[in-house]
């Protein structure tokens, strides 16, 4: 089946860094990737949709400028969180869907970031 | 984009009895999909249902779609406390993004 690799599993950074999450399609080539972010307790929130060679679709309320994504080829797409800060810290998890696009959608074993 | 609500939230039950979820949509779709996230994990796909279809099986996974009601249900029978998690629906235009709702808790106690 179809597979996601997402890294690093954990980060831990200091405020005011940057840190770079990559995900990346093993056996597929992945035309769309979605960024998740995750708080305990709570579901998974949408920040972006990017799809191979053209800019990513923020949702309402996620800075673009803040959390970098690229999506330069139809197997890797990273999402940088610059100038972290320890509100920062959550669960991000990476999924992508490819000629898949009308099945189910393949997800990242998710990133924990940990902002000190 | 559409969100699924699940419910209930929180689901507490003994090992071997049956779990079923609900989920409930408000837009049209081309298939409706659930996960399972185990604490601290990515989600795992573990079968999607598409409009056109009333009802699927997967093991010990039982799905149902009533597309004139908006709503989905989950069955996992004869649960085993492995099968702990949090499930999520997510129903899915064609080629859309899915959103995802606070999902059912399940908690199954051996």
């Amino acid at each position: 089946g179809a597979v996601v690799s997402q890294h690093p599993s954990r980060v831990i950074c200091k405020s005011g860094t940057s840190v770079k999450i990559e995900c990346r399609s093993l056996d597929f080539q992945a035309t769309t990737m979605f960024w998740y972010r995750q708080f305990p307790k709570q579901s998974l929130m949408l920040m972006a949709t990017s799809n191979e060679g053209s800019k990513a679709t923020y949702e309402q309320g996620v800075e673009k400028d803040k959390f970098l994504i690229n999506h330069a080829s139809l197997t890797l797409s990273t999402l940088t969180v610059t100038s972290a800060h320890p509100e920062d810290s959550s669960f991000y998890i990476c999924s992508a869907t490819g000629d898949r696009g009308n099945y189910g959608y393949t997800f990242g074993s998710g990133t924990r970031l940990t902002v000190v | 984009s559409q969100q699924g609500e699940e419910d209930p939230q929180a689901l507490s039950i003994q090992e071997g009895e049956n779990a079923t979820m609900n989920c409930s949509y408000k837009t049209s779709i081309n298939n409706l999909q659930w996960y399972r996230q185990n604490s601290g994990r990515g989600l795992v796909h573990l079968i999607l249902i598409r409009s056109n279809e009333r009802e699927k099986h997967s093991g010990r996974l039982r799905v149902t779609l009533d597309t004139s009601k908006k709503s989905s249900s989950l069955l996992i029978t004869a649960s085993r406390a492995a099968d702990t998690a949090s499930y999520f629906c997510a129903p899915a235009p064609q080629g859309g993004k899915l959103i995802f709702g606070q999902g059912t808790e399940l908690s199954v106690k051996p």
